[in-house]
């Protein structure tokens, strides 16, 4: 079964400063989708980037965006101009192209934002 | 567009009970899917189903089981409760998984 690592349990950030949050997975496969979703405190699990394995661009959305390193089995995500309501739980994620929609997540990232 | 709906938010039970939760997923997502989740043991994967068949399933007890209705509906069922499944039970429905899934906000499941 693929893993999916994230080595930091808790980061802080400065408001209006960038942070970035580890992701690393292991899969022999190389046709894969990577995902990272944020959990604040309402529970409700919100997807913030997508990742295709088969693409070298680095996916953008506003803020955020990320580090995909192939090779090295990286997914990095980077916040810029953190903002308060960036606080929350950030999950990185793994999904096959084979296996249907099982998603493999790490055990999370949780980012505090400093006024 | 409605998102996915999760029934009831809060539940209370007790050991030996069992208990049914609900998710209607947004219009037009076959594909639902379960995960628990715990403070111990993050997201894990429960099972998958596409079409009313299970398609995919983790590595849970028999006592935790599932079904798809017609209009895509999903519920689980988790017989014979025990402490250890208190858990936050999560609902995901896609379209295609290959863009994510949307996540319904949840049903607390306490066992006392």
């Amino acid at each position: 079964a693929q893993t999916v690592t994230q080595s930091q349990p808790e980061m802080s950030v400065q408001e209006a400063e960038t942070v970035t949050l580890s992701c690393t997975y292991d899969t022999s496969e190389s046709d894969y989708y990577l995902f990272w979703y944020k959990q604040p405190p309402s529970r409700q699990m919100i997807l913030v980037i997508r990742q295709e394995a088969y693409k070298q661009q680095n996916a953008t959305e506003n803020r955020f965006s990320v580090n995909f390193q192939k090779a090295a089995k990286s997914f990095s995500l980077k916040i810029s101009d953190s903002q308060l309501g960036d606080a929350a739980m950030y999950f990185c994620a793994y999904r096959s192209s084979n296996t249907g929609n099982q998603f493999y997540f790490g055990t999370g990232t949780s980012l505090t934002v400093i006024p | 567009k409605a998102g996915v709906t999760q029934t009831p938010r809060y539940l209370i039970k007790t050991r030996g009970q069992q208990v049914t939760l609900s998710c209607s997923p947004i219009s037009g997502h076959r594909s639902v899917s379960w995960y628990q989740q715990t403070p111990g043991q993050g997201l894990q994967f429960l099972f998958e189903y596409f079409s009313e068949t299970q398609r995919n399933k983790g590595n849970f007890p028999g006592r935790f089981s599932g079904r798809q209705f017609s209009n895509s509906r999903s519920e689980m069922n988790v017989s014979t409760l025990e402490l250890g499944d208190s858990a936050l039970y999560l609902c995901a429905s896609s379209s295609s998984g290959e863009y994510g899934y949307t996540f319904g906000s949840g049903t607390r499941l306490t066992v006392v």
